[in-house]
Protein backbone atom coordinates (compact mmCIF):
# COMPACT_ATOMS: atom_id res chain seq x y z
CA UNK A 1 0.00 0.00 0.00
CA UNK A 2 2.13 2.97 -1.38
CA UNK A 3 -0.45 5.48 -0.01
CA UNK A 4 0.32 9.00 -1.34
CA UNK A 5 2.80 9.22 -3.97
CA UNK A 6 4.61 12.61 -5.43
CA UNK A 7 7.24 13.14 -8.14
CA UNK A 8 9.46 14.41 -8.51
CA UNK A 9 11.37 14.08 -5.18
CA UNK A 10 13.53 17.45 -6.31
CA UNK A 11 13.67 19.67 -9.25
CA UNK A 12 15.25 23.00 -10.45
CA UNK A 13 13.33 25.23 -12.73
CA UNK A 14 14.62 28.04 -14.39
CA UNK A 15 12.40 31.62 -14.22
CA UNK A 16 9.38 31.01 -16.80
CA UNK A 17 9.46 27.44 -17.13
CA UNK A 18 6.10 25.62 -16.19
CA UNK A 19 6.00 21.98 -14.64
CA UNK A 20 3.68 19.67 -13.46
CA UNK A 21 3.55 18.14 -9.48
CA UNK A 22 2.85 15.02 -9.63
CA UNK A 23 0.78 13.43 -6.76
CA UNK A 24 -1.11 10.06 -6.55
CA UNK A 25 -3.01 8.19 -4.04
CA UNK A 26 -4.05 4.49 -3.67
CA UNK A 27 -6.49 4.41 -0.91
CA UNK A 28 -9.26 5.80 -2.60
CA UNK A 29 -9.74 9.20 -0.31
CA UNK A 30 -11.96 11.91 -1.88
CA UNK A 31 -10.03 14.88 -0.47
CA UNK A 32 -6.73 15.83 -1.46
CA UNK A 33 -4.89 18.95 -0.63
CA UNK A 34 -1.83 20.56 -2.03
CA UNK A 35 -0.08 22.58 0.78
CA UNK A 36 3.45 23.92 0.44
CA UNK A 37 5.93 24.62 2.70
CA UNK A 38 8.52 27.83 2.95
CA UNK A 39 11.56 28.04 5.07
CA UNK A 40 10.85 28.18 8.75
CA UNK A 41 7.14 28.34 8.60
CA UNK A 42 4.17 26.25 8.58
CA UNK A 43 2.09 24.32 5.72
CA UNK A 44 -0.11 26.78 3.51
CA UNK A 45 -2.72 25.40 1.22
CA UNK A 46 -2.70 25.99 -1.95
CA UNK A 47 -5.76 24.21 -3.62
CA UNK A 48 -7.86 21.52 -2.16
CA UNK A 49 -10.54 18.73 -4.22
CA UNK A 50 -13.54 17.44 -2.51
CA UNK A 51 -13.50 14.64 -5.45
CA UNK A 52 -13.22 14.05 -8.99
CA UNK A 53 -14.31 17.04 -11.13
CA UNK A 54 -14.02 19.38 -8.52
CA UNK A 55 -11.32 21.81 -6.92
CA UNK A 56 -11.48 25.10 -4.95
CA UNK A 57 -8.87 27.37 -4.04
CA UNK A 58 -6.81 27.81 -0.42
CA UNK A 59 -4.96 30.24 0.98
CA UNK A 60 -2.15 30.84 -1.66
CA UNK A 61 -3.11 29.70 -5.40
CA UNK A 62 -1.32 32.43 -7.56
CA UNK A 63 0.38 31.24 -9.62
CA UNK A 64 -0.50 27.75 -9.63
CA UNK A 65 -3.30 25.27 -11.07
CA UNK A 66 -4.87 21.99 -10.46
CA UNK A 67 -7.11 19.75 -11.85
CA UNK A 68 -8.58 16.38 -10.63
CA UNK A 69 -9.68 13.77 -13.25
CA UNK A 70 -9.66 11.05 -11.66
CA UNK A 71 -10.01 10.09 -7.38
CA UNK A 72 -6.09 8.85 -7.37
CA UNK A 73 -4.14 12.20 -8.93
CA UNK A 74 -4.27 15.29 -8.20
CA UNK A 75 -1.68 17.30 -10.42
CA UNK A 76 -0.31 20.44 -9.50
CA UNK A 77 0.74 23.00 -12.51
CA UNK A 78 3.58 25.89 -12.32
CA UNK A 79 2.73 27.51 -15.36
CA UNK A 80 5.52 30.81 -15.80
CA UNK A 81 7.68 29.51 -12.31
CA UNK A 82 8.92 32.63 -10.36
CA UNK A 83 11.77 32.43 -7.60
CA UNK A 84 8.72 33.49 -5.20
CA UNK A 85 7.60 29.19 -5.99
CA UNK A 86 11.10 28.14 -4.16
CA UNK A 87 9.54 25.54 -1.56
CA UNK A 88 8.52 22.44 -0.56
CA UNK A 89 5.58 20.98 -1.97
CA UNK A 90 3.20 18.54 -0.18
CA UNK A 91 0.31 16.46 -1.27
CA UNK A 92 -2.33 15.40 0.99
CA UNK A 93 -5.44 13.17 1.68
CA UNK A 94 -8.49 13.05 3.73
CA UNK A 95 -10.27 10.12 4.78
CA UNK A 96 -13.60 10.53 7.50
CA UNK A 97 -12.72 13.62 9.71
CA UNK A 98 -9.27 13.34 10.80
CA UNK A 99 -7.29 11.04 9.20
CA UNK A 100 -5.11 13.12 7.35
CA UNK A 101 -1.88 11.52 4.99
CA UNK A 102 0.74 13.11 3.60
CA UNK A 103 3.28 12.52 0.81
CA UNK A 104 7.07 12.81 1.46
CA UNK A 105 7.23 15.95 -1.08
CA UNK A 106 9.00 17.74 -4.09
CA UNK A 107 11.43 19.94 -3.17
CA UNK A 108 11.43 23.09 -5.92
CA UNK A 109 14.17 25.72 -6.72
CA UNK A 110 13.51 28.40 -9.00
CA UNK A 111 16.57 30.08 -10.69
CA UNK B 1 -9.22 34.98 12.76
CA UNK B 2 -8.13 31.47 13.90
CA UNK B 3 -4.23 30.90 14.52
CA UNK B 4 -1.56 28.94 15.73
CA UNK B 5 1.39 29.88 18.12
CA UNK B 6 4.13 27.38 18.65
CA UNK B 7 6.36 28.89 21.48
CA UNK B 8 9.28 28.24 20.99
CA UNK B 9 11.24 27.35 17.62
CA UNK B 10 13.76 25.33 18.68
CA UNK B 11 14.08 23.34 21.84
CA UNK B 12 17.28 21.15 22.82
CA UNK B 13 17.04 18.68 25.35
CA UNK B 14 19.42 15.37 26.75
CA UNK B 15 18.34 12.15 26.07
CA UNK B 16 16.40 10.63 28.49
CA UNK B 17 15.06 13.79 30.03
CA UNK B 18 11.69 15.30 29.57
CA UNK B 19 10.29 17.22 26.44
CA UNK B 20 7.72 20.34 26.28
CA UNK B 21 7.16 21.62 23.31
CA UNK B 22 4.56 24.77 23.82
CA UNK B 23 1.34 25.38 21.54
CA UNK B 24 -1.15 27.75 22.07
CA UNK B 25 -3.94 28.39 19.68
CA UNK B 26 -6.94 30.56 19.03
CA UNK B 27 -9.89 29.78 17.37
CA UNK B 28 -13.92 31.33 17.62
CA UNK B 29 -15.33 27.65 18.52
CA UNK B 30 -14.34 24.27 19.93
CA UNK B 31 -11.41 23.12 17.39
CA UNK B 32 -9.40 19.88 16.53
CA UNK B 33 -5.83 19.87 17.05
CA UNK B 34 -3.16 17.65 15.87
CA UNK B 35 1.14 17.59 16.45
CA UNK B 36 2.60 15.88 13.30
CA UNK B 37 6.38 15.11 13.08
CA UNK B 38 8.32 15.90 10.54
CA UNK B 39 12.01 14.05 10.09
CA UNK B 40 14.47 15.78 7.40
CA UNK B 41 13.63 14.99 4.06
CA UNK B 42 10.11 13.24 5.13
CA UNK B 43 6.42 13.76 5.14
CA UNK B 44 4.45 14.31 7.91
CA UNK B 45 3.64 12.04 10.40
CA UNK B 46 0.37 12.17 12.60
CA UNK B 47 1.81 11.78 16.42
CA UNK B 48 -2.11 12.78 18.07
CA UNK B 49 -5.20 14.39 17.97
CA UNK B 50 -7.64 15.79 20.10
CA UNK B 51 -11.25 15.84 18.63
CA UNK B 52 -13.30 17.14 21.82
CA UNK B 53 -13.24 13.75 23.51
CA UNK B 54 -11.02 13.05 26.23
CA UNK B 55 -8.64 16.33 27.05
CA UNK B 56 -5.87 14.57 27.81
CA UNK B 57 -4.44 12.58 24.65
CA UNK B 58 -2.20 9.60 24.06
CA UNK B 59 -0.35 9.59 20.46
CA UNK B 60 2.32 7.67 19.24
CA UNK B 61 5.88 6.90 20.40
CA UNK B 62 5.30 7.70 24.00
CA UNK B 63 3.96 11.71 23.35
CA UNK B 64 0.56 13.05 24.81
CA UNK B 65 -0.70 16.15 24.82
CA UNK B 66 -3.40 17.90 27.45
CA UNK B 67 -6.14 20.67 25.64
CA UNK B 68 -6.38 23.37 27.93
CA UNK B 69 -9.51 25.30 27.00
CA UNK B 70 -8.91 27.84 29.63
CA UNK B 71 -5.71 28.36 28.47
CA UNK B 72 -6.54 27.92 24.71
CA UNK B 73 -2.96 25.42 24.95
CA UNK B 74 -2.17 21.95 23.46
CA UNK B 75 1.37 21.50 24.66
CA UNK B 76 3.01 18.51 23.57
CA UNK B 77 5.10 16.16 25.89
CA UNK B 78 7.00 13.18 26.54
CA UNK B 79 8.30 11.86 29.79
CA UNK B 80 11.50 10.55 27.98
CA UNK B 81 13.02 11.74 24.96
CA UNK B 82 15.29 9.44 22.68
CA UNK B 83 17.60 10.51 20.15
CA UNK B 84 15.12 9.88 17.37
CA UNK B 85 12.41 12.14 18.37
CA UNK B 86 14.94 14.77 16.81
CA UNK B 87 12.76 16.45 14.24
CA UNK B 88 9.99 19.65 13.84
CA UNK B 89 6.87 19.42 15.25
CA UNK B 90 3.77 21.02 13.92
CA UNK B 91 0.82 22.35 16.13
CA UNK B 92 -1.78 22.80 13.74
CA UNK B 93 -5.71 23.35 14.20
CA UNK B 94 -8.11 22.69 12.47
CA UNK B 95 -11.30 25.21 13.10
CA UNK B 96 -14.82 24.12 13.53
CA UNK B 97 -16.63 23.03 11.07
CA UNK B 98 -14.14 23.82 8.13
CA UNK B 99 -11.89 21.86 5.90
CA UNK B 100 -9.01 23.59 6.59
CA UNK B 101 -5.52 22.99 8.42
CA UNK B 102 -3.89 25.61 10.29
CA UNK B 103 -0.05 25.34 10.93
CA UNK B 104 2.15 26.99 13.53
CA UNK B 105 5.48 27.59 12.37
CA UNK B 106 6.61 24.67 13.88
CA UNK B 107 9.84 23.46 16.52
CA UNK B 108 12.88 22.18 15.66
CA UNK B 109 13.40 19.40 18.51
CA UNK B 110 17.29 18.64 18.77
CA UNK B 111 17.96 15.91 21.36
CA UNK B 112 21.44 15.48 22.66
CA UNK B 113 23.32 12.10 23.98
Amino acid sequence: NAGVTQTPKFRILKIGQSMTLQCTQDMNHNYMYWYRQDPGMGLKLIYYSVGAGITDKGEVPNGYNVSRSTTEDFPLRLELAAPSQTSVYFCATRQGAYGYTFGSGTRLTVV
Amino acid sequence: AQSVTQLDSHVSVSEGTPVLLRCNYSSSYSPSLFWYVQHPNKGLQLLLKYTSAATLVKGINGFEAEFKKSETSFHLTKPSAHMSDAAEYFCVVRPYNTDKLIFGTGTRLQVFP
